[in-house]
């Protein structure tokens, strides 16, 4: 079965400092692996993901993840944090085993906070 | 604009009265989805469907009823409502097609109380 883990509940990063939210993954086939931001009292918003080739994603407002087969992970970063990316982000996976629009998996979440 | 929309945004209830969230989308999407979000325990998906007339279960169905009679709306449906399913609802859409590596966009969401 297909799972996917946020090891982390809660970040902390000062403003101009480089973040990490980890994901790890597990599934039978070929992972397609999601990140998604979530501000408060808002729905999910789409960041980037990574379905096959280079191993290094850009998505949007200026958000990068690596995936890393051999780790099974896929951690979102970002060279320099703003106070404004402060929210709630899920990484997410669904098999690809199949091509089929099977369920998409979530983790629990990492609080990311920023401050000045 | 582009959007999932979700009615009504917020809700507060009694046990066992029946009632109904809609979703619509804009986006021509065959797949559409149900969420409820709870704390420490991220989003659980109640029902899915990958087009008009075919539904299936998710992972926390129970309680729940769907129906996707048309291709931009999939209202989800509480007969009998009842404390534990107070929580974050969301509704989120996505091409269907070749593979299954398309993004989901996401409603704003539904905030349910039951008493």
């Amino acid at each position: 079965a297909q799972s996917v883990a946020q090891p982390e509940d809660q970040v902390n990063v000062a403003e101009g400092n480089p973040l990490t939210v980890k994901c790890t993954y597990s599934v039978s086939g070929n992972p397609y692996l999601f990140w998604y931001v979530q501000y408060p009292n808002r729905g999910l918003q789409f960041l980037l993901k990574y379905i096959t080739g280079d191993n290094l994603v850009k998505g949007s407002y200026g958000f990068e993840a690596e995936f890393n087969k051999s780790q099974t992970s896929f951690h979102l970063k970002k060279p320099s944090a703003l106070v404004s990316d402060s929210a709630l982000y899920f990484c997410a996976v669904r098999d690809g085993y199949g091509g089929s629009q099977g369920n998409l998996i979530f983790g629990k979440g990492t609080k990311l906070s920023v401050k000045p | 604009e582009a959007q999932v929309t979700q009615n009504p945004r917020y809700l507060i209830t009694v046990t066992g009265k029946k009632l109904t969230v809609t979703c619509s989308q804009n986006m021509n999407h065959e797949y559409m989805s149900w969420y409820r979000q709870d704390p420490g325990l991220g989003l659980r998906q109640i029902y899915y469907s990958m087009n008009v007339e075919v539904t299936d279960k998710g992972d926390v169905p129970e309680g729940y009823k769907v129906s996707r009679k048309e291709k931009r709306n999939f209202p989800l449906i509480l007969e009998s409502p009842s404390p534990n399913q107070t929580s974050l609802y969301f509704c989120a859409s996505s091409l269907a097609g070749f593979g299954s590596y398309n993004e989901q966009f996401f409603g704003p969401g539904t905030r349910l109380t039951v008493l």
